[in-house]
């Protein structure tokens, strides 16, 4: 039982080309979630998905773009990179429930560090 | 979106020694979480916790969501607990809302 997985780790990437950062989780977890760390600025949530053929925008979606391409896996794209997506990625997963109150626990992967040059 | 603040943005403990951290949000939530994050990246998941008190092991959490708070304690500090600790909240939908963190330092 792996968890949540992450591909790459690590990638440098030149100022417009593109690339997709791949996520998987082998809990049956319904709920996947994109975030970026910046220093100082704690994660910010960048695309979700609810359920599976679902994605919806979070706090910073713009440059950025998502594919939920079965239960197990969600991508993330960017399509011409930009020096100011340099950051660390991390691809979450969560039981979640649309109802209210329903518990959740998200568990992250281990993260890609992007650099734009 | 639901503004989270945490305090104190550092803190620097003699191994031993107990802290309290401190979550504040700005609004009402019905989901709370804590989260650390260790020297080498790693995020896990310590406590869902909306209202209420829990306790694992050396941790616990208490949340008053009446008046919009939330306290870690960590008890008897070790030099594992180093990292930086999350507060992330969120009300009736997906999005989780992340505090900037607490930098937890334990000194042997």
């Amino acid at each position: 039982n792996a968890g949540v997985t992450q591909t790459p780790k690590f990638q440098v990437l030149k100022t417009g080309q593109s690339m997709t950062l791949q996520c998987a989780q082998d809990m049956n977890h319904n709920s996947m979630y994109w975030y970026r760390q910046d220093p100082g600025m704690g994660l910010r949530l960048i695309y979700y998905s609810a359920s599976e053929g679902t994605t919806d925008k979070g706090e910073v979606p713009n440059g950025y773009n998502v594919s939920r391409l079965n239960k197990r896996e969600f991508s993330l794209r960017l399509e011409s990179a930009a020096p100011s997506q340099t950051s660390v990625y991390f691809c979450a997963s969560s039981n979640r429930l649309l109802r209210q109150g329903a518990r959740e626990t998200q568990y992250f992967g281990p993260g890609t560090r992007l650099l734009v040059l | 979106g639901i503004q989270v603040e945490q305090s104190p943005p550092d803190l620097i403990l003699q191994e031993g020694a107990n802290s309290t951290l401190r979550c504040n949000f700005s609004d009402s939530v019905n989901n709370l979480q804590w989260f650390h994050q260790n020297p080498w990246g790693q995020l896990i998941n310590l406590f869902y916790i909306p209202s209420g008190t829990k306790q694992n092991g050396r941790l616990s959490a208490t949340t008053v969501a009446t008046e919009r708070y939330s306290l870690l304690y960590i008890s008897s500090s070790q030099t594992t607990d180093s990292g930086v600790y999350f507060c992330a909240v969120g009300s009736n939908d997906y999005k989780l809302s992340f505090g900037a963190g607490t930098t937890v330092t334990v000194r042997a």
